[in-house]
């Protein structure tokens, strides 16, 4: 029972454009939702995250979006730059149970110049 | 520099024997924790601690022992490694857990073959 899913394996945008990476969760307990991006041969690195009291969270170019209610989250990423070209892991706990943090399969994302 | 530090980045060893990854990071946290990443699998979860001499079983805890003596090393141990056993592997650390308000830092991974 995979309790997150990021359904789109890769996805392709232009440079300048909106890059829209969904994921969905089954757990009704994860309140606390991270992304993370990973370049081929380094570790995943913390992008953003939200906790499930807010529905938005915006940092420059990036803004998380919660729905609570359908259980899913979305990273939009405005503009797109070639160097966010990167491999993108949604994560998620529960503040019951800090200790554990279940992933997505991620998403590849590429933005052509 | 903050970082986490896995040695080594690459092991290719055979079925059976015993080997260890080290894990060390230089950011006096609290919590430490192993994944594994398999191709469609995603970062499977094996073990993580809250704390020194405390470790709890995460997703895919079969096969691997670890242990925390010390804050800072988070050691992962395969006394018997097997092929299955091939994979990506993360550590990671972070405050205290892996929360909003306590993300996790990674190391660079280590690329495991066990034939």
């Amino acid at each position: 029972d995979q309790q997150v899913k990021q359904n789109s394996p890769s996805l392709s945008v232009q440079e300048g454009r909106i890059s829209i990476l969904n994921c969905d969760y089954t757990n009704s307990m994860f309140d606390y939702f991270l992304w993370y991006k990973k370049y081929p041969a380094e570790g995943p690195t913390f992008l953003i995250s939200i906790s499930s009291i807010k529905d938005k969270n915006e940092d420059g170019r990036f803004t998380v979006f919660l729905n609570k209610s359908a259980k899913h989250l979305s990273l939009h990423i405005v503009p797109s730059q070639p160097g966010d070209s990167a491999v993108y892991f949604c994560a998620a706990s529960a503040q019951t149970n800090a200790g554990k943090s279940t992933f997505g399969d991620g998403t590849t994302l590429t933005v052509k110049p | 520099e903050a970082q986490v530090t896995q040695n080594p980045r690459y092991l290719i060893t055979v079925t059976g024997k015993k080997l260890t990854v080290t894990c060390s990071q230089n950011m006096n946290h609290e919590y430490m924790s192993w994944y594994r990443q398999d191709p469609g699998l995603g970062l499977r979860q094996i073990y993580y601690s809250m704390n020194v001499e405390v470790t709890d079983k995460g997703d895919v805890p079969e096969g691997y022992k670890v242990s925390r003596k010390e804050k800072r090393n988070f050691p992962l141990i395969l006394e018997s490694p097997s092929p299955n056993q091939t994979s990506l592997y993360f550590c990671a650390s972070s405050l205290f857990g892996g929360g909003v308000s306590s993300p996790l830092h990674f190391g660079n991974g280590t690329r495991l073959t066990v034939t």
